[in-house]
């Protein structure tokens, strides 16, 4: 298996533009999240799906942040309009949620982020 | 906010064994205790999880003391590859539980 896969993995982008991060996920897994890591916050959860639909959305941080599920197999994370503070790696995960044993998350290389 | 306390750095030589340790001392009876590692400009990779009996794997075992309020991720002989930031995390096992990673223990294994 191809493992989690980002696009793009380096983007660098003027402030006010629009950008768009995608993830595909790992085949059969019906659980995706995307975090974001920087120097000051760490690794923080901004949103995850479970089979397309979002569950826990609390950790976007703001109404510039939009994230979609549109099938099993992609989900974007988009930033419109993107400013020099949401410059970091964001990472997208996955796993196989199941009951009663825990499910273990993968995680994608990242996308790096530099907004100017 | 993470409820694991870790230590912010360790050192290993190379070939010795590395010996992480975490307290987790307001665990609760359903939550898990995870390991994860961030290799410098990689994602997070997952390493082993357990509940209270000790668990091995191809990569580490972990140590859960019996009341679970610690444990220790071991890496038999540790490699400079190993060389990793080490996140130890709890998580429930039921429902739609998060993973909420602290600042981790920074590893450095020299030769």
């Amino acid at each position: 298996d191809a493992g989690v896969i980002q696009s793009p993995r380096h983007e660098v982008t003027e402030m006010g533009q629009e950008v768009t991060l995608r993830c595909k996920p790992i085949s059969g897994h019906n659980s995706l999240f995307w975090y974001r890591q920087t120097m000051m916050r760490g690794l923080e959860l901004l949103i995850y799906f479970n089979n397309n639909v979002p569950i826990d959305d609390s950790g976007m941080p703001e109404d510039r942040f939009s994230a979609k599920m549109p099938n099993a197999s992609f989900s974007t994370l988009k930033i419109q309009p993107s400013e020099p503070r949401d410059s970091a790696v964001y990472f997208c995960a996955s796993s196989m949620a199941g009951f009663p044993r825990t499910d273990t998350q993968y995680f994608g290389p990242g996308t790096r982020l530099t907004v100017l | 906010d993470a409820k694991t306390t870790q230590p912010p750095s360790m050192d290993c030589a190379e070939g010795r064994a590395a010996n992480l340790p975490c307290n987790h001392s307001t665990i609760s009876g359903n939550e898990y205790v995870y390991w994860y590692r961030q290799i410098h400009s990689q994602g997070p990779q997952y390493i082993i999880h357990g509940l209270k009996n000790n668990e091995t794997n191809e990569m580490a075992s972990l140590i859960i003391t019996e009341d679970r309020k610690s444990s220790t991720l071991i890496l038999p002989h540790a490699t400079l590859r190993d060389t990793a930031v080490y996140y130890c995390i709890v998580r429930a096992t039921r429902g739609f539980q998060k993973l909420v990673f602290g600042t981790g223990t920074r590893l450095l294994v020299s030769p």
